[in-house]
């Protein structure tokens, strides 16, 4: 599968600020997928990043408070802006892989832990 | 719209023994696939088992394995010969045909 490198692993944050999320692949993928998981709650998808478009937000999600670059095949970025302590979450990107031709759905990175205080 | 329910919020097991987390989901899609991920404290989503909504035979990966009923929309995991490191959150999801969707988890500690 494709292995993904995600930073940085966690930060703390003042409120008001922005924190820039970086995804690299070690392979080419046509979509990108970034996730919140809330406090004890499971993962939400926030967007769709393709390379070469704009991203596609899910409901409840607009591009002013996370805007997502995805400037070639292999790298993505998610920016939490004007961070509140209810953006206090684990932000995940992930890509599809497959094995023999057949989809296994979607690898994950590491995951980052923020915490807005 | 597709929708997975896992009605377990938290689970029990004993060491060595065997356990079922069930997972449900709703979908309108006739080609779909099905899976179950485990994620310890760490944070991270590893990968456990797949199930094809075409695939005849349930899917087995190790010590876990996917109790798949089509008809009934379920596809429950069991895991056998339970581990201490395996108590962590476990999500049931479902890829429809653009991205993929995850149930509210379950919890399972595994007491010694």
């Amino acid at each position: 599968s494709a292995v993904i490198s995600q930073k940085p692993s966690r930060d703390i944050c003042q409120r008001g600020t922005s924190l820039t999320i970086q995804c690299q692949v070690d392979s080419q993928v046509t979509m990108m997928f970034w996730y919140r998981q809330q406090p004890g709650q499971s993962l939400t998808l926030i967007a769709t990043a393709n390379q070469g478009s704009e991203a596609t937000y899910e409901s409840g999600f607009v591009i002013d408070k996370f805007p997502i670059s995805r400037p070639n095949l292999t790298f993505s970025t998610l920016t939490v802006s004007n961070m509140s302590p209810e953006d206090s979450s684990i932000y995940l990107c992930s890509v599809d892989w497959g094995r023999d031709g057949v989809n296994y759905g979607y690898t994950f990175g590491s995951g980052t832990r923020l915490t807005v205080v | 719209a597709q929708k997975i329910t896992q009605t377990q919020p938290g689970m029990f097991v004993q060491e060595k023994e065997a356990v079922t987390l069930d997972c449900t989901y709703d979908t309108s899609d006739q080609s779909y696939g099905l899976f179950w991920y485990k994620q310890p404290s760490s944070g991270e989503m590893i990968f456990l088992i797949y199930q094809g909504s075409y695939d005849e035979q349930n899917a087995t990966e190790g010590r876990y394995s996917l109790n798949f009923q089509k008809a009934r929309k379920s596809a429950n995991l069991v895991i056998s010969a339970s581990q201490l490191g395996d108590s962590a959150m476990y999500f049931c999801a479902m890829r429809g045909w653009n991205d993929m969707r995850f149930g509210a988890g379950t919890r399972l500690t595994v007491k010694p």
